[in-house]
């Protein structure tokens, strides 16, 4: 069965960066976009932006562009999401999602809080 | 960008009537080539990620439950529950995938009256 799943929860001081990781099993990870959605505490869904894991080309939501960066390990099936300079307006949980029609599977999210 | 609005942010609606949900977007997510809508349904739980519930507008991924369903096309869509479920109390949200950035709706929260 398809699982996405994500590394543990981080705790960052402002200005600092954090890579959050995504292990795909359960289908050929080169065949699907993987996506990258945050939510803030109490707030809605955040399109960050994609990667496709077959040839590493990615496209980031302008919001991001330059601060976030998203790789893949094609050799262990995982997908990382980078995001530097972070603030506390960076606290959210952080979710990778399969594309198909609309993102179908997606991993259990990862806490990310920034506070000095 | 294409800018996706809900409405309403939160409705609370008797067990075993039906609860609407509106998302309108800000230019059309129909593509004539194929005849569909890039449009896509979620339910979020708390503490859960979000669930597709319908892609293509219209189309129920496996194992939703038909009384889930859409309706619409190009800017105005509907997710319609016909009848309300204990189970069903939860955060909803539309999502357009026509072009990038995958843009989401405000999300709306539908609760027990």
């Amino acid at each position: 069965q398809v699982q996405l799943v994500q590394s543990g929860a981080e705790v960052k001081k402002p200005g600092a960066s954090v890579k959050v990781s995504c292990k795909a099993s359960g289908y050929t990870f080169t065949g699907y976009y993987m996506h990258w959605v945050r939510q803030a505490p109490g707030q809605g869904l955040e399109w960050m932006g994609w990667i496709n894991p077959n040839s590493g080309g990615a496209n980031y939501a302008q919001k991001f562009q330059g601060r976030v960066t998203m790789t893949r390990d094609t050799s262990t099936s995982t997908a990382y999401m980078e995001l530097r300079r972070l603030s506390s307006d960076d606290t959210a949980v952080y979710y990778c999602a399969r594309s198909d029609t609309g993102t179908d599977y997606w991993g259990q999210g990862t806490l990310v809080t920034v506070s000095s | 960008d294409i800018v996706m609005t809900q409405s309403p942010d939160s409705l609370a609606v008797s067990l075993g009537e039906r609860a609407t949900i509106n998302c309108k977007s800000s230019q059309s997510v129909f593509y004539s080539s194929n005849n569909k809508n890039y449009l896509a349904w979620y339910q979020q739980k708390p503490g859960q990620p979000p669930k597709l519930l319908l892609y293509w507008a219209s189309t129920r991924e496996s194992g939703v439950p038909d009384r889930f369903s859409g309706s619409g096309s190009g800017t105005d869509f509907t997710l319609t529950i016909s009848s309300l479920q204990a189970e069903d109390v939860a955060v909803y949200y539309c999502q357009q995938y026509y072009n990038t950035p995958w843009d989401f709706g405000g999300g709306t929260k539908v609760e027990i009256k």
